[in-house]
C-alpha cells in the first residue's frame, strides 16, 4: 500500500499475556520508529530502526518490551507479560532516513496505530 | 538534548477566528521543526516542516508557521478556523545529532460554530 500499515488496529488482552504488534512501512523507507501514545502522556519514543539494526533503544520502558525488524521492512513490537499500564495506542512511523542530511530533513509518515487494552 | 513545549493543552476558537497554537523548543544545534495533526482514531499527518531557508513556512489546509530563532519558537497559525480543523496538533523537533523526533505534549483544538 501507499502508507504505513499497522495491525491489528485494536487488541484487547488479559494481563500477563504476550502481544505482538506489526508495522509495515512505506516501501523504500529505511528508517522505522515506534512511539506510544497514552492519555495525558503525549507521544513517547520507544525505538528506532535504521535498516534492520536498532541504534536507539533508549525509549523501551522495560525489558518486557522488544522489537525486531527483518529484511529492512516489516517490524514487530512484542510486549511480554502485559500490564494494565501498557494500555495505549502504539504508533509506527517510517521515513527516508539514511545517514546525512536527507535523514534529518525527511518527515515521518505515521500509521493509524494499534490501540492496546490490557484488562 | 532537545525538548518541545506546547503552551495550552486545549485551545478553543470560534469558526472564522484566528488559530494560534504555540510551540517553543530547545535544541543544542539548529533544529528541524515539524507540525503534525492527528484526527480522531488516526495516525499523525504532517502539516508543515521547517528545515532551512525561509522562516515562514506554509503547510496544508491553510496553516503556516514561523521559525523565530531569537524566541526559540515555531508557532502555528491559520487566519480563519474551520470546523474541520478540530483535531490534536503536535509540534516536534529533530536536531542534527540523530534521527529521533521529539514531540511536544500536543494541543487539542476545538472549533465552536
Amino acid at each position: 500500500g501507499a502508507g504505513v500499515s499497522q495491525s491489528p488496529s485494536n487488541k484487547v488482552t488479559e494481563k500477563g499475556k504476550d502481544v505482538e504488534l506489526r508495522c509495515d512501512p512505506i516501501s523504500g523507507h529505511t528508517a522505522l520508529y515506534w512511539y506510544r501514545q497514552s492519555l495525558g502522556q503525549g507521544l513517547e519514543f520507544l525505538i528506532y530502526f535504521q535498516g534492520n539494526s536498532a541504534p536507539d533503544k533508549s525509549g523501551l520502558p522495560s525489558d518486557r518490551f522488544s522489537a525486531e525488524r527483518t529484511g529492512g521492512s516489516v517490524s514487530t513490537l512484542t510486549i511480554q507479560r502485559t500490564q494494565q499500564e501498557d494500555s495505549a495506542v502504539y504508533l509506527c512511523a517510517s521515513s527516508l532516513g539514511d545517514r546525512g542530511w536527507r535523514s534529518y530533513n525527511s518527515p515521518l509518515h505515521f500509521g493509524n496505530g494499534t490501540r492496546l487494552t490490557v484488562t | 538534548a532537545q525538548s518541545v513545549t506546547q503552551l495550552g493543552s486545549h485551545v478553543s476558537v470560534s469558526e472564522g477566528a484566528l488559530v494560534l497554537l504555540r510551540c517553543n523548543y530547545s535544541s543544542s544545534v539548529p533544529p528541524y521543526l515539524f507540525w503534525y495533526v492527528q484526527y480522531p482514531n488516526q495516525g499523525l499527518q504532517l502539516l508543515l516542516k521547517y528545515t532551512t531557508g525561509a522562516t515562514l513556512v506554509k503547510g496544508i489546509n491553510g496553516f503556516e508557521a514561523e521559525f523565530k530563532k531569537s524566541e526559540t519558537s515555531f508557532h502555528l497559525t491559520k487566519p480563519s478556523a474551520h470546523m474541520s480543523d478540530a483535531a490534536e496538533y503536535f509540534c516536534a523537533v529533530k536536531d542534527g545529532a540523530g534521527n529521533m523526533l521529539t514531540f511536544g505534549g500536543g494541543t487539542r483544538l476545538m472549533v465552536k460554530p
